[in-house]
């Protein structure tokens, strides 16, 4: 059974400061998806890492996927209250191709 | 396009009693999935579509849960009889690829709650 450790689980910051969740397995993953979720809504997927040791940028977001494809990191610089949100990483691997494997979550609180 | 859809959004229903919960994917897409989150816990697999054959229906955590995608379109998930632990966030998702790392849409889930 694959899993995925993410940390930290809660993370309350003021505006303009930096920060960075972890995703991490002892399972090697054949991608690795970021997702953002608002209350009441489904996951949102902001990307997808293939290979390892990638990375991806989408603005602030930084996203990186460990060379042995275990682990991956979500660094946001300058954190800005419309970055506040649940992030979610997952992956696919293994034998079930498409099934994602999830972490627990972020939940993440960017005051002004 | 239309995104995936989900319905009902929310359903309150007892203990013992059946619930139906529909996804209608995005037009086109042949994969469908069914995922489920119970509070607390992270969102968990339940079962994956190619078009209307189960590929993958390991996550199916035991035989009340029934699910159905005739015609390869939309899809139905069956609870009979609801259990209290059956309490969660039914999400669907839907991807046009069989490869590696789809491009998964959800839709806004069903909040099921069994009293």
């Amino acid at each position: 059974t694959q899993l995925l450790e993410q940390s930290p689980q809660f993370l309350s910051i003021q505006e303009g400061e930096n920060l960075t969740v972890y995703c991490n397995s002892s399972s090697v993953f054949s991608s690795l998806q970021w997702y953002r979720q608002e209350p009441g809504e489904g996951p949102v997927l902001l990307v997808t890492v293939v290979t390892g040791g990638e990375v991806k940028k989408l603005k602030r977001l930084t996203f990186q996927f460990g060379d042995a494809r275990k682990d991956s990191s979500l660094h946001i610089t300058a954190a800005q209250p419309g970055d506040t949100g649940l992030y979610l990483c997952a992956g696919t691997g293994g034998t079930s191709y498409g099934k994602l494997t999830f972490g627990q979550g972020t939940i993440l609180t960017v005051h002004p | 396009e239309a995104g995936v859809t989900q319905f009902p959004s929310h359903s309150v229903i007892e203990k013992g009693q059946t619930v139906t919960l529909r996804c209608d994917p995005i037009s086109g897409h042949d994969n469908l999935y069914w995922y489920r989150r119970v509070m607390g816990k992270e969102i968990k697999f339940l079962l994956h579509f190619v078009k209307e054959s189960k590929q993958d229906e390991s996550g199916m955590p035991n035989n009340r849960f029934l699910a159905e995608r005739t015609g390869g379109t939309y899809s139905t998930l069956k609870v009979q009889p609801a259990e209290l632990e059956d309490s969660g966030v039914y999400f669907c998702a839907s991807s046009p690829g069989l490869r590696w790392g789809p491009g998964y849409t959800f839709g806004s889930g069903t909040r099921l709650t069994v009293v």
